[in-house]
């Protein structure tokens, strides 16, 4: 089955210490996101890449970064994890640009901060 | 006042009931209407998808919006125990590159 896949399901790390998440997906798609979800929140785009180009949201922090070394992979960096980055991440992909394409999400990984 | 306005519940029923979910909106552009379902540890997966007003139908789903009152609904008839999960609402714009904007999510637990 086409799909998208995180790993690790859950990670944990220290505070300050470089954490990388990955996000592969079998759908070919041209678009993938990240977002970030907080117990009881509405996730919240961090960024996404359209193919190669990379379109990052205005409040999201430094601290995060992305990279998409090829159409089927993305990951998340996180360079200097505080406590209050700990959240489900979740990556999503899309045929098309804009929210009005349906957006396929993977099980998340949940990351907590010591 | 935040775009998508969701009452997060939670939310119990009995196995059977009708179950009425709901979102409000402040932004009048918003076109493309959709209803998310998040399992416990799961990634949010489409449910329904709307574009601009009237009425959807899917099996036990219906979905409804009403853009004059900025308010779309999400009904499930004969509701089951499956059906217990978080229940996203998210819009969009009609066109750009501009992202999809969720609400809180409302968790619903269907109790047999």
């Amino acid at each position: 089955d086409a799909m998208v896949i995180q790993n690790p399901r859950y990670q944990v790390t220290q505070f300050g210490k470089p954490v990388t998440l990955s996000c592969s997906q079998t759908l070919n798609h041209n678009v993938m996101y990240w977002y970030q979800q907080k117990s009881s929140q509405a996730p919240k785009l961090l960024f996404h890449y359209y193919d190669k180009d990379f379109n990052n949201e205005a409040d999201t922090p430094d601290n995060f970064q992305s990279r998409r070394p090829n159409t089927s992979f993305c990951f998340l960096d996180i360079r200097s994890p505080g406590l209050g980055d700990a959240a489900m991440y979740l990556c999503a992909t899309s045929r098309l640009a804009g929210g009005s394409d349906t957006q396929y999400f993977g099980p998340g990984t949940r990351l907590t901060v010591l | 006042q935040k775009e998508v306005e969701q009452d997060p519940g939670p939310l119990s029923v009995p196995e059977g009931a009708i179950v009425s979910l709901n979102c409000t909106y402040s932004n009048s552009a918003f076109q493309y209407f959709m209803w998310y379902r998040q399992y416990s540890r799961k990634g949010p997966e489409l449910l329904m998808y709307t574009y601009s007003s009237g009425n959807k139908e899917d099996g036990r789903f219906t979905a409804q919006v009403d853009k004059s009152s900025k308010y779309i609904s999400l009904f499930i008839r004969d509701s089951q125990p499956s059906d217990s999960a978080t229940y996203l609402c998210a819009m969009s714009i009609l066109s750009g590159n501009t992202p999809l904007v969720f609400g809180k999510g409302t968790r619903l637990s269907v109790i047999a």
